[in-house]
């Protein structure tokens, strides 16, 4: 079946610009999860929907960002006024429901590059 | 605030041997220690997951272990092959997810 897919898979913007990620989870995943991987590093939790619900948003770096799921499935990862330092890989993942709602299905990922 | 480390950083060892990644953690309130590997440009694959009131759990050739009170895992890889090449990543699960960065294991046909 279809796993989570991520859109675009690349994204180079110029500093400053406004830059808009999506992620399709997998269908009938309960919850969504975005997280920033830096070259070299373990990726790094952001965010956290269960259905629309964004439960947990401790781990977005700055007022920058923002993220929505306002129907529960499709998840869009917004970063405006975009600067160097969130070049980055940005992962999403979706979970199912109970029981198994422990591990964590991922997305290819989308690298975005600042320019 | 949890930390979570992986040694080594990188391990080169020829094709067919057994090898031991390393994964420890600072606090030992976790609900859960999960292996994942990712391939270059890829996501991650979830290995093994492991509750925190396991000691082990074995996939194929994968064996991983949890040791809560000391705060650490071992994966273990048994028979390797080229295709085991990849990125190991050990999370564990508590309030927050936290990754380690990861070990670069290379398979040398």
């Amino acid at each position: 079946g279809a796993g989570v897919s991520q859109s675009p898979r690349y994204k180079v913007a110029k500093r400053g610009q406004d830059v808009a990620l999506r992620c399709d989870p997998i269908s009938g995943h309960v919850s969504l999860f975005w997280y920033q991987q830096a070259l070299g590093q373990g990726p790094e939790f952001l965010t956290y929907f269960q259905n629309e619900a964004q439960l947990d948003k401790s781990g977005l770096p700055s007022d920058r960002f923002f993220a929505e799921r306002p129907e529960g499935s499709v998840s869009t990862l917004k970063i405006q006024r975009t600067q160097q330092e969130d070049s980055a890989v940005y992962l999403c993942a979706s979970s199912p429901p109970y029981p198994l709602q422990e591990t964590q299905y991922f997305g290819p990922g989308t690298r975005l590059l600042v320019l | 605030k949890q930390e979570v480390t992986q040694i080594p950083a990188a391990l080169s060892v020829p094709e067919g041997e057994n090898l031991v990644l390393n994964c420890s953690f600072t606090d030992s309130a976790i609900y859960n220690l999960q292996w994942f590997r990712q391939d270059p440009g890829k996501g991650l694959t979830s290995l093994l997951l492991i509750q925190s009131s396991q000691r082990e759990q074995t996939s194929g050739r994968l064996n991983a272990s949890l040791d809560k009170s000391s705060g650490r895992s071992t994966l273990y890889i048994a028979a390797s092959q080229p295709g085991d090449s990849a990125t190991y990543l050990c999370a564990v699960r508590g309030d927050k997810i936290i990754f380690g960065k990861g070990t670069r294991l290379h398979i040398l046909p």
